[in-house]
């Protein structure tokens, strides 16, 4: 079964909005991390953001927040005021038990002007 | 944080042949990991190696197409084997820093590898 869903392949947002990426996760693991990445036409993996299991707040980095509802597992990120420049693929990957990432499939995200 | 170097960027190469991708991390981390990105995929953890012992390698990869070092704390090498069209990849070396539920990952610029 998969540990990471990204449900949408594709988003588009207009400059200046906000917008919300899914990401729902499975484990019966108590403990574990979640984490969302930025992935560029460059290749480069950007850490965002992440958020542990037992926080007991949501995570927030500047822009980014992740919206954490851990009955429902899920830990969608949101970018609040999109920049032309946050056009890029994201992942959200969970981390549990020992040190190995899981990824999700992705979400292509392109902001219009 | 940690700034992390890979060398070569990016390389084309012929069936056959092999090529060894250098990892450089600016401080010194008990665990490495050799992640690869197949095109329009997303990343599969290779392998993960502690300095002063083998790598461990997850289920499909093996030591033998896979081969890795780990000399030091700062340095990693990820050699691809005798290669063939279907190793055409983003490969990323990562590390990890911190210590318990604030441990996070971070990820080198990525190595682009086409084979012909």
């Amino acid at each position: 079964a998969q540990k990471i869903t990204q449900t949408q392949p594709g988003m588009f947002v207009q400059e200046k909005e906000a917008v919300t990426l899914d990401c729902t996760y499975d484990t019966s693991d108590p403990s574990y991390g979640l984490f969302w990445y930025k992935q560029p036409s460059s290749g480069e993996m950007i850490f965002l953001i992440y958020q542990g299991s037992y926080d007991q707040q949501n995570a927030t980095e500047g822009r980014y927040s992740l919206n954490f509802q851990k009955a429902r597992k899920s830990a969608n990120l949101v970018i609040s005021a999109s920049q032309l420049g946050d056009s890029a693929m994201y992942f959200c990957a969970m981390r549990e038990g020992g040190y190995k990432l899981v990824f999700g499939a992705g979400t292509i995200l392109r902001v219009k002007s | 944080s940690a700034v992390i170097s890979q060398k070569p960027s990016r390389d084309i190469c012929q069936r056959g042949t092999s090529l060894t991708i250098q990892c450089q991390v600016d401080s010194q981390v008990t665990m490495m990991f050799w992640y690869r990105q197949q095109p329009g995929q997303s990343l599969t953890l290779i392998a993960t190696a502690n300095q002063g012992s083998e790598a461990t390698y997850e289920s499909g990869f093996v030591i033998d197409k896979f081969p890795i070092s780990r000399p030091n704390l700062t340095f990693s090498t990820l050699t691809v084997s005798n290669m063939s069209p279907e190793d055409s990849s983003i490969y990323l070396c990562s590390v990890l820093t911190g210590q318990g539920q604030s441990e996070t990952q971070y990820f080198g610029p990525g190595t682009r590898l086409l084979v012909l």
